[in-house]
């Protein structure tokens, strides 16, 4: 079973630059959820995809964007980038059509740290 | 408005001993507790979760009791070891498990040998 993988590791952007962050989801599960977390803090949620359809969204302004795929995998989009979008992003995975009394479980992935410039 | 908090920045326990980690939330409609440890340029890593039907849920070393009336958990991990030293996440969400987490600020956990 593969675990739930990001990809890059890290990177650095300019101020109005725009940045793509891509996630693997654990094998099995459906549903793909995004995360920032700024130092200090702890992770903010920004969106959740099931199914390929946003399912839930933060408080997170529309530059933020997503996409999930067929095989579930996801990615997080976000626009004219500002110096406070400098975070590790993360992504979890669950899975959905179990259903109760089964209470899922996110698990995340590394991480994306993101400096922006 | 922080609906899960952790009034602890940080805590220093002798190895051996007990680590007690507090968390307190706000939102009633909270069903689903769990705790995370995160280290550093790591993801969070799922610890051990509790259900709000139940006030206590063990595995291994680490406890984690719920008190709904006073809306507060804790962590307990005993013994404490040194690898146990990391930042921890107590976080909230719905009955389903996998809608939003709502995160706490972490304390920060270092066991000295």
């Amino acid at each position: 079973e593969t675990g739930v993988t990001q990809s890059p590791t890290h990177l650095i952007k300019t101020r109005g630059q725009q940045v793509t962050l891509r996630c693997s989801s654990q094998s099995g599960h459906n549903t793909v959820s995004w995360y920032q977390q700024a130092l200090g803090q702890g992770p903010q949620f920004i969106f959740q995809y099931y199914r390929e359809e946003e399912n839930g969204r933060g408080n997170f302004p529309p530059r933020f964007s997503g996409l999930q795929f067929p095989n579930y995998s996801s990615e997080l989009n976000v626009n004219a980038l500002e110096l406070d979008d400098s975070a590790l992003y993360l992504c979890a995975s669950s899975s959905r059509d179990r259903g109760p009394p089964t209470q899922e479980t996110q698990y995340f992935g590394p991480g994306t740290r993101l400096l922006v410039l | 408005d922080q609906q899960v908090k952790q009034n602890s920045p940080s805590l220093s326990v002798q190895e051996g001993r007990i680590s007690i980690l507090n968390c307190d939330y706000t939102n009633s409609m909270f069903d689903y507790f769990l705790w995370y440890k995160k280290y550093p340029a790591e993801g969070p890593t799922f610890l051990i979760s509790i259900s709000s039907i139940k006030d206590k849920n063990e595995d291994g070393r680490f406890t984690v009791f719920l008190n709904k009336s006073a809306k507060h958990l804790s962590l307990h991990i005993v013994p404490s070891q040194p690898g146990d030293s990391a930042v921890y996440f107590c976080a909230a969400t719905g009955y389903f498990g996998n809608e939003k987490l709502t995160f706490g600020t972490g304390t920060r956990l270092t066991i000295i040998p």
